[in-house]
């Protein structure tokens, strides 16, 4: 069965240090996501990505944050100056009917900032 | 704007049965429910679409009023399996200004004791 695929499974960085969280989308997918979610805390919304674009971003998703489909299969997540609080496990997301079908959610990355 | 779930916890013993409410102040596009163990990606359980809509099987189901503003899901006759996190992800509109976003509830844990 397909499934979406995030590496690596836990990122230890220091505060202010740049981050790169990989996902592997299932192939023919087209809609892709990134979520976060702070420990013991509801799932939120950071980007959404269509067509190789940005299509939607939340408020958390600012300057500091960044993503790329760079080669057609991975889809990253940038965050360039990390800060205490970006301490969350973050989710990629995918789907291929927009709206009306389950979007896929990878394993997860734990990302911790020291 | 974030559904609002309850009740917050529930608390059952195997066999008994649980309603988890998804409510919300504007007409949604489409409620998607997932369950999340400790440590887990969210699991996809289902999606409601329209009103009147009630979808799933036996065990576990879901209903989608007629104003699509509140869904409920039904576990019954539940299994320690059925432990977890229960969150209820809401859609707007599909295209136009929202590409798939999943705005999510705070989340409902459900204990099952032997």
């Amino acid at each position: 069965e397909p499934e979406v695929t995030q590496t690596p499974s836990h990122q230890v960085t220091q505060m202010g240090q740049e981050v790169i969280l990989r996902c592997v989308p299932i192939s023919n997918h087209l809609y892709f996501y990134w979520y976060r979610q702070i420990l013991g805390q509801k799932v939120e919304f950071l980007v959404s990505f269509y067509n190789n674009e940005i299509s939607e971003k939340s408020e958390i998703f600012d300057d500091q944050f960044s993503v790329e489909r760079p080669d057609g299969s991975n889809f990253t997540l940038k965050i360039r100056s990390t800060k205490l609080e970006d301490s969350a496990m973050y989710f990629c997301a995918s789907t291929d009917h927009l709206g009306v079908d389950e979007q896929f959610f990878g394993p997860g990355t734990r990302l911790t900032v020291l | 704007q974030q559904p609002v779930q309850s009740p917050q916890a529930v608390i059952l013993r195997e066999g008994e049965d649980a309603v988890i409410n998804c409510s919300s102040s504007k007409a949604l596009y489409s409620v998607h429910w997932y369950r999340q163990k400790h440590g887990e990606a969210p699991v996809f359980l289902m999606i409601l679409l329209k009103g009147g809509e009630q979808k799933g099987h036996e065990k576990i189901s879901a209903s989608f009023n007629e104003k699509k503003q509140q869904s409920s899901l039904y576990l019954t006759a539940s299994q320690l399996s059925y432990s977890g996190t229960y969150f209820c992800g809401t859609g707007l509109i599909a295209g136009g200004t929202s590409y798939g976003k999943l705005t999510f509830g705070q989340g409902t844990i459900l204990t099952v004791h032997p």
